[in-house]
């Protein structure tokens, strides 16, 4: 592994289910983020994390869960799956200093 | 509330020069960020901007005017594989990156 890895790479969800999406870095930054891009608006953060074991809310935090049980890993779960949900999920992780956010390649979520 | 505001689209001939402006609005400032993406990729970072002034890094520069709330990602020379999307992102007071939509460069032969 080299910098962030997300999985899965796409997925098609039936609304209502459960799904988690997988984040694991290799570079040892404290903070971790998910975002989710949508066409015309800006990326939007959804859950961060600044250090193993703690986790914060960020702007559109309903309906998406987040847990930081060691540096590496911080997946994102959605508990049941909405429409409102298709979007595109990055990770991105930090050190804090002045080269900003390394993100994963992302997923491609689609609720139907 | 926190605003970043970017041009949604621009276009410009290969090998020219091209600028793209970025205001903002934001709960504190430390320091201005540039990134680009490629169309289904992800973000990568191009440059940071904490001081006024330009920084120059290769054929890309940033400038950043923190008395005006303003700063301009400048991209010379243009190559085709320079199209893409350019974010400009501030990071606030409680050290969160606030994202603008974007612009999308599209440069023709």
């Amino acid at each position: 592994i080299a910098g962030i890895t997300q999985a899965p790479t796409s997925q098609i969800l039936a609304a209502g289910r459960r799904m988690t999406l997988r984040c694991t870095q290799d570079m040892r930054h404290n903070a971790m983020y998910w975002y989710r891009q949508d066409l015309g608006l800006g990326l939007r953060l959804i859950h961060y994390s600044n250090t193993a074991g703690t986790t914060g809310k960020g702007e559109v935090p309903d309906g998406y869960s987040v847990s930081r049980a060691n540096t590496d890993d911080f997946p994102l779960t959605l508990a049941s799956a909405v429409p409102s949900q298709t979007s595109v999920y990055f990770c991105a992780s930090s050190d804090g200093d002045s080269n900003g956010y390394t993100f994963g390649s992302g997923t491609r979520l689609t609720v139907v | 509330g926190q605003n970043i505001d970017q041009p949604t689209e621009m276009t410009a001939t290969e090998g020219a020069i091209v600028q793209i402006n970025c205001t903002y609005q934001t709960s504190g400032f430390n320091g201005l960020f540039w990134y680009q993406q490629h169309a289904g990729e992800a973000p990568t970072f191009l440059s940071y901007n904490v001081l006024d002034g330009l920084e120059e890094k290769g054929r890309f520069s940033s400038f950043l005017s923190r008395s005006k709330g303003y700063s301009y990602l400048l991209l010379k020379e243009l190559q085709m594989k320079d199209s893409a999307s350019y974010l400009c992102a501030v990071r606030d007071s409680n050290y969160q990156l606030i994202w603008g939509a974007g612009t999308k460069q599209i440069i023709k032969p």
